[in-house]
C-alpha cells in the first residue's frame, strides 16, 4: 500500500514571497503519479499541478512548480510570487498508474496562510 | 469548460435513513471515483468504476453501494445513515490514467 506524508500541517508565507511545501511517499510500483490539490474554504479539491514518475524533469505550472527527487521519493511543492488567493489546504497524492481506475492516495494536508 | 456535478449539494438525514447522491462525469471521461471527506481530514477514497464496472475499491462501508449507468453518471448509494457519515462526499472523473477532476461535493449532514 503507498502512504503520503505532509510533514507541515501549517506554514505561512508573505505576499510576493516563495514558499515550498513538503511532501514524502513511499510505494513499491514503478509506474505512478502524483500531485498537488489545493482545497480553498470553498472546500472545492483544485488540481494545480501533477508530475509523471518516469519523467526526470520537474513539471511546472505558472508560478507552480515541483521537485521531484524518486530516489528520495520525495515531491514537494513551490510556490512563486504567492498571492492572498493561494491560501488553501494543499494536498499532496499518488496515483498507481497501472492499473485504470486507480485511487488518489493524499497526504494530510498542509494549511498555507498568505499575509499581507 | 463542464465539470463534475453533484447533486444535492447539501443533504439532511436522520439515523437509519438513506441518501442517494449522483455525479455527472466530464463529458467522455471514462472513469468515476466517489471520496469521503470529514471535518479536519484529507480525502478517503470509497470506490471506483471504469467503463461502468468497478476498478478498485476502498474502505467502502458494506452499508453503502454504488453503481456507474450506461451514460457514464454513477450513484452512490448510502443505507442505514449513522453520525459519523456525515461529510463531504466528493466524484471525480478522469480520462483513463490522466488526472482525476473533482467536483463540488455533497455535505451530508445525520442528525
Amino acid at each position: 500500500a503507498q502512504t503520503v506524508t505532509q510533514s507541515q500541517p501549517e506554514m505561512s508565507v508573505q505576499e510576493a514571497e516563495t514558499v515550498t511545501l513538503s511532501c514524502t511517499y513511499d510505494t513499491s510500483e514503478s509506474d505512478y503519479y502524483l500531485f498537488w490539490y489545493k482545497q480553498p474554504p470553498s472546500r472545492q479539491m483544485i488540481l494545480v499541478i501533477r508530475q509523471e514518475a518516469y519523467k526526470q524533469q520537474n513539471a511546472t505550472e505558472n508560478r507552480f512548480s515541483v521537485n521531484f527527487q524518486k530516489a528520495a521519493k520525495s515531491f514537494s511543492l513551490k510556490i512563486s510570487d504567492s498571492q492572498l488567493g493561494d491560501a488553501a489546504m494543499y494536498f499532496c497524492a499518488f496515483m498507481n498508474g497501472e492499473t485504470s481506475g486507480s485511487r488518489l492516495t493524499f497526504g494530510e494536508g498542509t494549511q498555507l496562510t498568505v499575509n499581507p | 469548460a463542464a465539470g463534475v456535478i453533484q447533486s444535492p449539494r447539501h443533504l439532511i438525514k436522520e439515523k437509519r435513513e438513506t441518501a442517494t447522491l449522483k455525479c455527472y462525469p466530464i463529458p467522455r471521461h471514462d472513469t468515476v471515483y466517489w471520496y469521503q471527506q470529514g471535518p479536519g481530514q484529507d480525502p478517503q477514497f470509497l470506490i471506483s468504476f471504469y467503463e461502468k464496472m468497478q476498478s478498485d475499491k476502498g474502505s467502502i462501508p458494506d452499508r453503502f453501494s454504488a453503481q456507474q449507468f450506461s451514460d457514464y453518471h454513477s450513484e452512490l448509494n448510502m443505507s442505514s445513515l449513522e453520525l459519523g457519515d456525515s461529510a463531504l462526499y466528493f466524484c471525480a472523473s478522469s480520462l483513463t490514467y490522466n488526472e482525476q477532476f473533482f467536483g463540488p461535493g455533497t455535505r451530508l449532514t445525520v442528525l
